[in-house]
């Protein structure tokens, strides 16, 4: 069974363009997270879609967006970078069937550098 | 203030000694407890989930425990290998929010 994929792996943009990560499920999962990892914040968490719904929200401005197709694949969005933006997003999914159980997958990941 | 705090921050010990890794938090109405292993440059990956009822949870050789009474949580890991070199993360979850400790870095020394 392939396991979460994420691309691109890598990305260098510059301050005020736009960017967009995409997320691939494990086959069956229908919950998307989208986390922010980097070395002065350790991991935050962005949101989570679930059946194309966004189901939480983490404390992003809303230059953070996402969403999630029928087929489960979930996009991220950036508009506006600031160098701040700079990390590793990380995506996960789960089956969700239990929400305070459930185990989490992650990808592994995609390093955005912001110049 | 919804907060995880992991100590110590990082930890070096020998292979096939054991160790003990802390998880306080002050996160409010507790939902479940997780406990991530994260390799330099990779995702991480889950070990242990842990829900309000349960106060051990055991994955091979990583032991966790949970005490919702005085809000602490540990990984205990036994007999350590070289491949246990990694990031270890404690998660809480509470309401549709989570929070995440700043992790313990261990290295094992051969």
């Amino acid at each position: 069974k392939a396991g979460v994929t994420q691309t691109p792996r890598y990305l260098i943009k510059t301050r005020g363009q736009q960017v967009t990560l995409s997320c691939s499920p494990i086959s069956g999962h229908r919950s998307v997270s989208w986390y922010q990892q980097t070395p002065g914040q350790g991991l935050q968490f962005l949101f989570e879609y679930f059946s194309e719904t966004q189901r939480n929200k983490g404390n992003f401005p809303g230059r953070f967006s996402g969403r999630q197709f029928s087929n489960s694949r979930s996009e991220m969005n950036v508009s506006t970078l600031e160098l701040g933006d700079s990390a590793l997003y990380l995506c996960a999914s789960s089956r969700r069937d239990s929400p305070s159980t459930d185990t989490q997958y992650f990808g592994p990941g995609t390093r955005l550098t912001v110049l | 203030k919804n907060q995880v705090e992991q100590s110590p921050q990082s930890l070096i010990i020998l292979e096939g000694k054991n160790c003990t890794l802390q998880c306080n938090y002050t996160v409010s109405p507790f939902s479940n407890l997780r406990w991530y292993k994260q390799d330099t440059g990779r995702g991480p990956v889950s070990l242990t989930i842990m829900t309000f009822s349960e106060n051990t949870k055991s994955n091979g050789r990583y032991t966790a425990t949970l005490d919702a009474d005085t809000k602490q949580s540990s990984l205990h890991i036994t007999a350590s290998q070289l491949s246990d070199s990694a990031s270890y993360i404690c998660v809480v979850s509470f309401n549709n929010d989570m929070r995440f400790g700043a992790g313990t870095r261990l290295t094992v020394k051969p």
